[in-house]
């Protein structure tokens, strides 16, 4: 299995307050995303990092920010979180967008 | 706008006769095709892939179809099997373009009955 760790696993948080989920990979994968998982939706790209200190937007990503800082970490952060954002988030890193990704085991969000 | 759809959410077939998961998509700068498979509570795994320069692609009992065309994809599990139920998600990325990321379909939910 890829090395890629996703924490927390679960958590849950009040609205108006910031998150932070973390991934971090040993795989030094150069490209990382951020996905969220939504019934009726499928995977949704947030943000992805395609090298340190190189991120862009994806699909929805309204109300979250990112960073990477070195190769391993790429953190997602809620600035102020909404119950819209409970979600699962899955943290994936591939070589190139041309090979495979790999997930995380992910990390169920709920904001009451 | 959607760019990758799968408009099956769920499909249940016997076991030992074939699946047929399809995948449509709308952005013709798309270079290569990717299934996923998710069990609950895990992440996807990566299953199978294409690139555009062929139309098909073989792995065991899993068989990818790209119809450039038609901007259609297939993925066929030939037999079927109880463990192979589960969510499949088609996934297509653009390297040509010079973005670097994969856009994901909704998932079809495959039930496949022993």
């Amino acid at each position: 299995d890829a090395g890629i760790t996703q924490s927390p696993r679960h958590k849950v948080t009040e609205t108006g307050t910031p998150v932070t989920l973390r991934c971090h990979q040993t795989e030094n994968h150069r490209y990382m995303y951020w996905y969220r998982q939504d019934p009726g939706h499928g995977l949704r790209l947030i943000h992805y990092s395609y090298g340190v200190k190189d991120t862009d937007k994806g699909e929805v990503s309204d109300g979250y920010s990112v960073s990477r800082s070195k190769t391993e970490d790429f953190l997602l952060t809620l600035e102020s979180a909404t119950s819209s954002q409970t979600s699962v988030y899955f943290c994936a890193i591939s070589e190139s967008p041309v090979t495979e990704a790999f997930f995380g085991q992910g990390t169920r969000l709920t904001v009451v | 706008d959607q760019q990758v759809k799968q408009n099956s959410p769920s499909l249940s077939v016997q076991e030992g006769r074939i699946s047929i998961l399809n995948c449509d998509y709308t952005n013709s700068m798309f270079d290569y095709f990717l299934w996923y498979k998710k069990y609950p509570a895990e992440g996807p795994t990566f299953l199978i892939s294409i690139s555009s320069i062929k139309d098909k692609n073989e792995d065991g009992r899993f068989t990818v179809f790209l119809n450039k065309s038609a901007k259609h994809l297939s993925l066929h599990i030939v037999p079927s099997q109880p463990g192979d139920s589960a969510v499949y998600f088609c996934a297509a990325s653009a390297e040509a373009s010079g973005t670097y990321k994969y856009i994901f379909g909704t998932g079809t939910r495959l039930k496949v009955l022993a």
